[in-house]
């Protein structure tokens, strides 16, 4: 079935550092894929996606490339804010099924 | 648009209870999704609606988990009898059909199953 798999939190980083935070994928057919955030005491919000091979989402600075050659869609920042701070979900979608989340990423942004 | 409403924000109850989870989609949307979030497990569909219809529940963990639709801007969770296991945040989201993969989460309920 359809998978998703993040790397594991917590991650913390000084502000101004620079963020990855990895997301693969397993999907039988050609999946749209997202990254949602989650802040404290909110619910999820979609960050950014990408809908095809070699597209790029961004959104408030962040950045995420669909590679379907290494099944990837790895989430970047160049400089983190304390106001990032919060749970990054990596999602997929097949042929317009519901969203399968993977487990979240919690990062922490330290001033 | 108030986004989507979830009540109550925080539920704790004995175990072998019945609790009732409320949530009203954002005007306009179609479809209605309810996800329950745990440590261990992550984020997990239950059941989701379209146009107040479930579609797919083969998410929901047992018998004891119940969902409804009657009408386009309310839907409850309800759990019958309750067992300290369910304990979690269980979200609702709801999208339109054109632009379904673009979900508007409620705050969540705090379930605590004691």
């Amino acid at each position: 079935g359809n998978s998703v798999t993040q790397m594991e939190g917590p991650v913390t980083l000084s502000e101004e550092a620079f963020l990855t935070i990895n997301c693969t994928y397993t999907a039988t057919g050609y999946p749209s894929l997202f990254w949602y955030v989650q802040y404290p005491g909110e619910g999820l919000q979609l960050l950014l996606k990408a809908t095809k091979a070699d597209d790029k989402g961004s959104n408030k600075g962040f950045e995420a490339t669909y590679r379907k050659e290494t099944t990837s869609f790895h989430l970047e920042k160049g400089s983190v804010q304390v106001s990032d701070s919060a749970v990054y979900f990596c999602a997929l979608s097949d042929r317009g099924t519901p969203l399968v989340f993977g487990k979240g990423t919690r990062l922490s942004v330290i001033a | 648009d108030a986004g989507v409403i979830q009540s109550p924000r925080h539920e704790v109850t004995e175990m072998g209870q019945e609790v009732t989870l409320r949530c009203k989609p954002i005007s306009g949307h179609n479809s209605l999704f309810w996800y329950r979030q745990t440590m261990m497990r992550g984020l997990e569909l239950l059941i989701y609606f379209n146009n107040n219809v479930p579609i797919d529940d083969s998410g929901m963990p047992e018998d004891r988990f119940s969902a409804k639709m009657p009408n386009a801007s309310f839907s409850t969770l309800k759990i019958q009898p309750s067992e300290p296991r369910d304990s979690a945040v269980y979200f609702c989201a709801s999208s339109s059909l054109q632009g379904w993969e673009k979900l508007f989460f409620g705050s969540g309920t705090q379930l605590s199953v004691l």
